[in-house]
């Protein structure tokens, strides 16, 4: 899972391999999710989203997995390719008041692909 | 599409100085977010604007700290008078409309260095 502070967690996996990063995510009223992939030099990128009604989505290579239960959501990318070294990143919203489009982030998880 | 687009890159500057950093949103969309992101507290949203209105500032953090939105094409984030703690990568992200679907689309950054 993420955590605060100056070490992300990192995941270090194999060309080939399937990866799953993990996410607490804090408000249980926040109805939208997303992760976001952001490589080094660059600003964050949508790989994914999930409302809060659903607990599975799938995407080319990637699936998200929501645990309402328990706060956690979790990406797991198939067949992880060099080109998916980057951190990822989870992040909550809800519909309350003004706060429409107000992402709260999670700090990251570094993903390493060896080749 | 050229996306988000920021300016500059990489900004130093000496404690004191004025600085503006300035971000053109992609074209037809009507929010545009800033945020600023550090090792130590990850991506952390300064304010936002909804057709070109401020619709949340509550994470400036100083007084020293100010947005601006004269035009839908453009937005401008400035600090005066700057101060080493000030020191970040500050991204602009926008989107299509503000309501709570719709994912976020960001630049590539201004990394800022404040000596």
């Amino acid at each position: 899972g993420e955590s605060v502070g100056l070490h992300l967690p990192t995941l270090s996996v194999q060309e080939g391999d399937n990866s799953i990063i993990n996410c607490a995510y804090s408000n249980s009223a926040s109805d939208y999710f997303i992760w976001y992939k952001q490589e080094s030099g660059k600003g964050p990128q949508f790989i994914i989203d999930i409302r809060s009604n659903m607990d599975k989505r799938q995407g080319q290579r990637v699936t998200v997995l929501l645990n309402k239960t328990v706060k956690h959501l979790s990406l797991q990318i198939a067949a992880t390719q060099p080109g998916d070294s980057a951190v990822y990143f989870c992040a909550e919203n809800f519909a309350g008041g003004t706060s429409y489009g107000k992402l709260t982030f999670g700090q990251g998880t570094i993903l390493t692909v060896h080749p | 599409d050229a996306g988000v687009i920021q300016s500059p890159r990489h900004e130093v500057t000496e404690m004191g100085q004025e600085v503006t950093l300035r971000c053109k949103p992609i074209s037809g969309h009507n929010s545009l977010f800033w945020y600023r992101q550090t090792m130590m507290r990850g991506l952390e949203l300064l304010i936002y604007f909804n057709n070109n209105v401020p619709i949340d500032d509550s994470g400036m953090p100083e007084d020293r700290f100010s947005a601006k939105m004269p035009n839908a094409s453009f937005s401008t984030l400035k600090i005066q008078p700057s101060e080493p703690r000030d020191s970040a990568v500050y991204f602009c992200a926008s989107s299509p409309d503000l309501s709570l679907n719709e994912k976020l689309f960001f630049g590539s950054g201004t990394q800022l260095s404040v000596l």
